[in-house]
């Protein structure tokens, strides 16, 4: 079945030590995203990839970064993790942008920091 | 304000009730709208599509937008244990599919 993947889909790691979450798609869709999602709250656009063209959310840290080495995988790189990014990180991806254009998303990596 | 509220619930309802979710908003430039329905610790799975004012219905759901008064509704019938879930509301302009998402409503539906 096509869909989006998500790995790991638990991930612990120590206050500032860097953290990559991964994404894959198996509907070959133009357009990848990446979403932080904390307990009991909306879903939060970090980012976003049309191809390999990066869409940064003006309210994005700079300590979120983001990579699409192809059109199937998208990395989420976390630079220096703090306690307040502990949060669900989900991956969702659409055709295009275009009104019409559904996001699909993964089941999500949550993200523990100690 | 936020430009999209939810309450966030939890709503509990025993099997079988009727069950009314909603979201109210600010910005007039909305055109799309949306309900994502997201299980514990999952994804959210995309539930209804709906553009501009009016109803939309897929089996036990119907999806309800009211433009005039910045008013979208989700009614599941029949409801069902496994419609125990968190409901987002989203909805986009009508330039492009960027969402604003609304905070979930939390729905237990009791045996």
């Amino acid at each position: 079945d096509a869909m989006v993947i998500q790995n790991p889909r638990y991930q612990v790691t120590q206050f500032g030590k860097p953290v990559t979450l991964s994404c894959s798609q198996t509907l070959n869709h133009n357009v990848m995203y990446w979403y932080q999602q904390k307990s009991s709250q909306a879903p939060k656009l970090l980012f976003h990839y049309y191809d390999k063209d990066f869409n940064n959310e003006a309210d994005t840290p700079d300590n979120f970064q983001s990579r699409r080495p192809n059109t199937s995988f998208c990395f989420l790189d976390i630079r220096s993790p703090g306690l307040g990014d502990a949060a669900m990180y989900l991956c969702a991806t659409s055709v295009g942008t275009g009104r019409q254009e559904t996001q699909y998303f993964g089941p999500g990596t949550r993200l523990l920091v100690l | 304000q936020k430009e999209v509220e939810q309450d966030p619930g939890p709503l509990s309802v025993p099997e079988g009730a009727i069950v009314s979710l909603n979201c109210t908003y600010s910005n007039s430039a909305f055109q799309y709208f949306m309900w994502y329905r997201q299980y514990s610790r999952k994804g959210p799975e995309l539930l209804m599509y709906t553009y501009s004012s009016g109803n939309k219905e897929d089996g036990r759901f119907t999806a309800q937008v009211d433009k005039s008064s910045k008013y979208i509704s989700l009614f599941i019938r029949d409801s069902q244990p496994s419609d125990s879930a968190t409901y987002l509301c989203a909805m986009s302009y009508h330039a492009g599919n960027m969402l604003t998402f609304g905070g979930g409503t939390r729905l237990m539906v009791k045996p």
